[in-house]
């Protein structure tokens, strides 16, 4: 059965430091792994999709990894801002489509 | 291209009432899959329908909850005699018939009270 896990569950910050974010999963038969944000009270946004083939995608300043063999992926948030302060969630999909979550971490940036 | 629809977005019960939870896909996608976040925590796989099928249950509690996919129509969770625990949010996500890169697209959310 798949878990996925998340380190921290919460993280706190100055504004402008680098931040990693941690995820780890059981079972490495995964399509793709997906990192979101979620605003409090609010729907999800997706951020990243790494397919199980790929090592890392980007955008802006975001990066995520995905080392399948060992179970980790890690997000990196470049120069944080209190715009980025929120609920980011790590999850793995199955091949049906099911996503199975992390419990997510959840950051604060301080200006 | 409208995203995933859900309603409606907040809803209150009493006590043994029924809710009905609404989720529209986006257009040309027919695989629907539903999650549930309890306060302060992640988000729990549900039930994944097609059209008219139910693919995998393998989230839904064994008793009160059901959902359905009919040709027409959106899509609907019931939940028959709600309790206090059932507070939640309720989201709905979309795909197309194939996978492609997998990329999930979720509706906002309906969040529910029982009182």
């Amino acid at each position: 059965k798949q878990e996925v896990t998340q380190i921290p569950a919460a993280l706190s910050v100055p504004e402008g430091e680098n931040l990693v974010l941690n995820c780890s999963f059981t079972d490495s038969a995964i399509y793709n792994l997906q990192w979101f944000r979620q605003d409090p009270g609010k729907g999800l946004t997706s951020l990243l999709l790494i397919q199980s083939s790929q090592r890392e995608q980007t955008s802006g300043r975001l990066n995520a990894s995905l080392d399948k063999s060992s179970g980790r992926s890690t997000l990196y948030i470049a120069a944080s801002q209190p715009g980025d302060s929120a609920t980011y969630l790590c999850a793995v999909m199955s091949n049906t489509g099911k996503l199975i979550f992390g419990q997510g971490t959840t950051l604060q940036v301080k200006p | 291209n409208a995203g995933v629809m859900q309603n409606p977005r907040h809803l209150v019960r009493r006590r043994g009432q029924e809710a009905r939870l609404r989720c529209s896909p986006m257009k040309g996608h027919s695989h629907v899959y539903w999650y549930r976040q309890l306060p302060e925590e992640g988000l729990k796989f549900m039930v994944y329908l097609q059209k008219e099928n139910i693919i995998d249950e393998s989230g839904m509690p064994k008793e009160r909850f059901s959902a359905e996919f009919p040709k027409e129509g959106p899509s609907i969770l019931r939940i028959q005699q709600v309790v206090r625990g059932d507070s939640a949010a309720y989201f709905c996500a979309s795909s197309p018939p194939r996978m492609g890169q997998g990329e999930a697209f979720f509706g906002q959310g309906t969040r529910l009270t029982v009182v």
